[in-house]
């Protein structure tokens, strides 16, 4: 089957200007993540979606940040405006478990290196 | 805050000897995940332990859940170059969320 599929692979855009990251999870994916990593940091929590809508967004910086999923297929996030501190490694993934969780753990995306100059 | 620490952050060993990387917390998990993680490239599961004490082989790689199931270790016997990479553990608490550690970039010297 295929992979979780994220693109842009990288993306530099300058402060102020708007961003927007794509993810197509493995179908048949109820469930899709969003996490980032910011260099030299852990890989954090931003938001969780079943199906089309959002089980948890507490991981979300602030209201810059704008997830969708619309039809429950694949899921946008859009950064605008971006500022310096959102650079990172923008990770999706999906799992297919009920309730979210899976033994057999999220399946990740390659990610989306975000740089904003 | 970072729940789960992880050591050592860095280790490079010669291929045939062995090592370990621990993942130590003070909180507990219901269960705890590792992955190993490659440049340019996502996390990649290598295995889920739910149970305090649990033990899990992967041919050279063993994984152990702590008793009190808010520590786990991963021992890679007789590495090869193949294993280098970025070993991260992740543990679930009463919800769907992954905590990361930093993780641990292995290198293992032909």
């Amino acid at each position: 089957e295929a992979g979780v599929t994220q693109f842009p692979s990288h993306s530099v855009i300058e402060k102020g200007q708007t961003v927007t990251l794509r993810c197509d999870p493995i179908s048949g994916h109820d469930n899709l993540y969003w996490y980032r990593r910011v260099m030299g940091k852990e890989i954090k929590f931003l938001l969780h979606f079943v199906k089309e809508s959002k089980q948890d967004e507490s991981g979300m910086p602030n209201n810059r940040f704008l997830a969708e999923r619309t039809g429950g297929t694949y899921s946008t996030l859009k950064v605008q405006p971006a500022e310096l501190e959102d650079s990172g490694v923008y990770f999706c993934a999906s799992s297919q478990e009920a309730g979210g969780f899976s033994y057999y753990g999220y399946t990740f995306g390659s990610g989306t290196r975000l740089t904003v100059v | 805050t970072q729940l789960l620490e992880q050591s050592p952050q860095f280790l490079s060993i010669q291929e045939g000897e062995n090592l370990t990387v621990y993942c130590n917390s003070s909180s507990v998990f219901s269960s705890l995940q590792w992955y190993r993680q490659e440049p340019g490239e996502g996390p990649v599961l290598l295995v889920t332990v739910v149970t305090g004490g649990e033990v899990k082989k992967l041919k050279r790689l063993t994984f152990q859940f702590g008793d009190a199931r808010k520590d786990s270790s991963l021992h890679i016997t007789a590495a090869q170059p193949g294993d280098t990479g970025l070993y991260l553990c992740a543990g679930r608490s009463n919800d769907y969320k992954l905590s990361f550690g930093a993780g641990t970039t292995v290198t293992v010297r032909a």
